[in-house]
């Protein structure tokens, strides 16, 4: 079955670039996200790529796609202490009628 | 627009009773989830619905019943709540997959709240 897996915790200087990693394992992902959830809130979507691509840029966000190791990243630029939140990364696969399935979430601290 | 809204925010149940955890959207969508959330874990899908009148299992369905008589509203009941059940449920909905000039365009869902309960 699908397996999503991230690493629980990262505490970076606020200013500096926070990379978040993701890898899964079902090969025929269409789309993988990157979900925002601050405490005591929904998930709210970051962004999202198609898995023919390999980059996503958008603002201070840059997504990268390695789809031969299957491992996904998310790269925040200038990382300010609005950004402390829990990062979730899931995927879509192929003809599952929009069912996600999500990584247990890497929470990210920053700090001043 | 209100998007997706949750009732009740927090809930403290006993053992053995039941209750019904409510979901609106009002952007039309036509699919609808539900999920729960356990403390350092990632999100788990329990039923899902594309489209009023048509309902699925998730991954964890057991201990819980959903309907879907509208496409705005998608209730999720406990019956008889245990305090494996003790989480927080989240609820979202999204447009169906559609294809435009050939490729695939996103699904995004949009969460709700959450409701936090506590079975005791």
């Amino acid at each position: 079955g699908e397996d999503v897996e991230q690493s629980l915790f990262l505490s970076v200087r606020e200013g500096d670039s926070s990379v978040i990693n993701c890898t899964y394992t079902d090969s025929s992902s269409t789309y993988l996200y990157w979900y925002k959830q601050e405490p005591g809130a929904g998930l709210q979507l970051l962004t999202y790529i198609f898995s023919n691509m390999d980059m996503k840029q958008d603002q201070r966000l840059t997504v990268l796609l390695n789809k031969k190791d299957k491992h996904l990243s998310l790269r925040i630029a200038d990382t300010q202490t609005g950004d402390s939140a829990i990062y979730f990364c899931a995927e879509r696969p192929t003809g599952t009628a929009s069912k996600l399935t999500f990584g247990t979430g890497t929470r990210l601290q920053v700090t001043l | 627009n209100a998007g997706v809204t949750q009732t009740p925010k927090f809930r403290i149940l006993k053992i053995g009773q039941s209750m019904t955890l409510q979901c609106t959207q009002d952007m039309n969508h036509n699919y609808m989830y539900w999920y729960r959330q356990d403390p350092g874990m990632g999100l788990k899908l329990i039923y899902y619905s594309v489209g009023a009148g048509i309902t699925d299992k998730g991954e964890v369905p057991n201990g819980y019943n959903v309907s879907r008589s509208t496409t705005e509203d998608f209730p999720l009941r406990l019956e008889l709540a245990a305090p494996s059940q003790t989480s927080v449920y989240f609820c979202a909905s999204s447009f169906p997959p559609r294809s435009s000039g050939g490729r695939l365009i996103t699904d995004t869902q949009y969460f709700g709240p959450g409701t936090r309960l506590t079975v005791l």
